[in-house]
């Protein structure tokens, strides 16, 4: 059974820095990897998708890295701002879909102004 | 851009009676469903799988006939939470895809709290 894992469960940076959040999945076999934002009562936002044939993925400020052999997947945030804060979720895909996912239970940031 | 509609976002019922939540896309048609449960600061659980027109797939542990599930046309799925009981409260969400590659949406979920 595929499980997920995020660390930090909760980070606390102040605005401007630079952080990594990282994912790690115990079954290497994956279609596809996604990084998700939420915020408070709110549904899923999409940020990256990295195919497994892929290394990494970048949009904006955010760059994820995959490792499908190792097992992990980090998220680099650049000069974070107060609007970043939210959890962030990491979920891999074993099916050609993508859409059948298993989560991690997410890393909650905040960003302090 | 493709849009998830859920509804209601919040509900609040009391113990014994039943619960209905909509998972609409608004722009395109959703051949595939999804349906999760979120506890407070946990990840989310898929619940069910649901294709147009046929029945839903359940995962392990989930009780079908506790949580029954329709998905009756291309735009629209719904979840039904029969005989609530307060262990039942949490964050629903569902997710919508199109056909082949499409990507995936997420509605903004609903809260249900049983009283």
């Amino acid at each position: 059974k595929q499980e997920v894992t995020q660390i930090p469960a909760a980070l606390s940076v102040p605005e401007g820095e630079n952080l990594v959040l990282n994912c790690s999945f115990t079954d290497s076999a994956i279609y596809n990897l996604q990084w998700f934002r939420q915020d408070p009562g709110k549904g899923l936002t999409s940020l990256l998708l990295i195919q497994s044939s892929q290394r990494e993925q970048t949009s904006g400020r955010l760059n994820a890295s995959l490792d499908k052999s190792s097992g992990r997947s980090t998220l680099y945030i650049a000069a974070s701002q107060p609007g970043d804060s939210a959890t962030y979720l990491c979920a891999v895909s074993k099916e050609t879909s993508g859409s059948r996912l298993t989560f991690g239970e997410g890393t909650q940031l905040t960003v302090n102004p | 851009g493709a849009v998830v509609s859920q509804h209601p976002s919040r509900v609040i019922c009391k113990s014994g009676t039943s619960v209905k939540i909509e998972c609409r896309s608004l722009d395109f048609q959703a051949t595939t469903m999804f349906w999760y449960r979120q506890f407070p600061k946990q990840s989310l659980m898929l619940m069910a799988t649901s294709n147009e027109g046929s029945k839903a797939t359940y995962e392990q542990g989930v009780e079908k006939d506790k949580f029954l599930i329709n998905h009756a046309s291309l735009t629209l799925s719904t979840l039904t939470v029969t005989s609530a009981h307060p262990e039942d409260s949490s964050f629903y969400i569902c997710s919508a895809k199109g056909q082949g590659s499409s990507p995936l949406h997420f509605g903004n979920g609903t809260r249900l709290t049983v009283t």
